[in-house]
């Protein structure tokens, strides 16, 4: 059974431009999450889905960050305008009932 | 709020030595989910183990095993035979239970490095 997909797997933008990265969660979860990781701040939860509908966005940054998730089988984050201090690796993670949580392979975004 | 912690940033264990990795946390809730995921090189976030806390008895997973104290908010990870392949970050991760909040508390991370 295929886990959690994740594209790009890297990618590297100037700064100003619109990133967007994408997830497929595992078939049958209900909880989808987006994490971001860096070195100073760890591992922080920016945003989760309960079926399809956005639960707790409290860990979004600022306006330049949107999550969107418009069928079960897919997620966008999407960064506009992106920023040098948003280099990070961002991780999707889904999730049956909300408790464990699988983790995808992560994007490594550098921003110029 | 909840808090997770790893007071080990670094271990180090010889190859086929038995290490035990610590985290305590802090909670008020009664029921919760304890995981431990693994890190390699490669950044992928590889669920280890997990314990429910309203069972007593410890989870083991092949070579990785808990112990679970409830009453002291402790949750360590014993990794045993280690092999080249444990080497990773390892972090001590916390969540509520029931759906009152779905949010992965993590640690800051102990980096386990394996010795041939």
């Amino acid at each position: 059974d295929a886990g959690v997909i994740q594209s790009p797997r890297h990618e590297v933008t100037e700064m100003g431009q619109e990133v967007t990265l994408r997830c497929k969660p595992i078939s049958g979860h209900d909880y989808l999450f987006w994490y971001r990781q860096t070195m100073m701040r760890g591992l922080e939860l920016l945003i989760y889905f309960n079926n399809n509908v956005p639960i707790d966005d409290s860990g979004m940054p600022e306006d330049r960050f949107s999550a969107k998730m418009p069928n079960a089988s897919f997620s966008t984050l999407k960064i506009q305008p992106s920023e040098p201090r948003d280099s990070a690796v961002y991780f999707c993670a889904s999730s049956p009932r909300g408790d464990t949580q699988y983790f995808g392979p992560g994007t490594r975004l550098t921003v110029l | 709020a909840q808090t997770v912690t790893q007071s080990q940033p670094e271990m180090s264990v010889q190859e086929a030595e038995t290490v035990t990795l610590s985290c305590t946390y802090d909670t008020s809730e009664s029921d919760y989910y304890l995981f431990w995921y693994k890190q390699p090189p490669s950044r992928q976030m590889i669920l280890v183990i997990r314990q429910e806390a309203y069972k007593q008895q410890n989870a083991t997973e092949n070579r990785f095993s808990v112990n679970f104290q409830k009453a002291a908010k402790s949750f360590s990870l014993k990794i045993s035979d280690s092999q080249l392949g444990d080497a990773a970050m390892y972090f001590c991760a916390y969540t509520g239970y029931g759906g009152a909040t779905n949010k992965l508390i993590f640690g800051t991370g102990t980096l386990l490095a394996v010795q041939p």
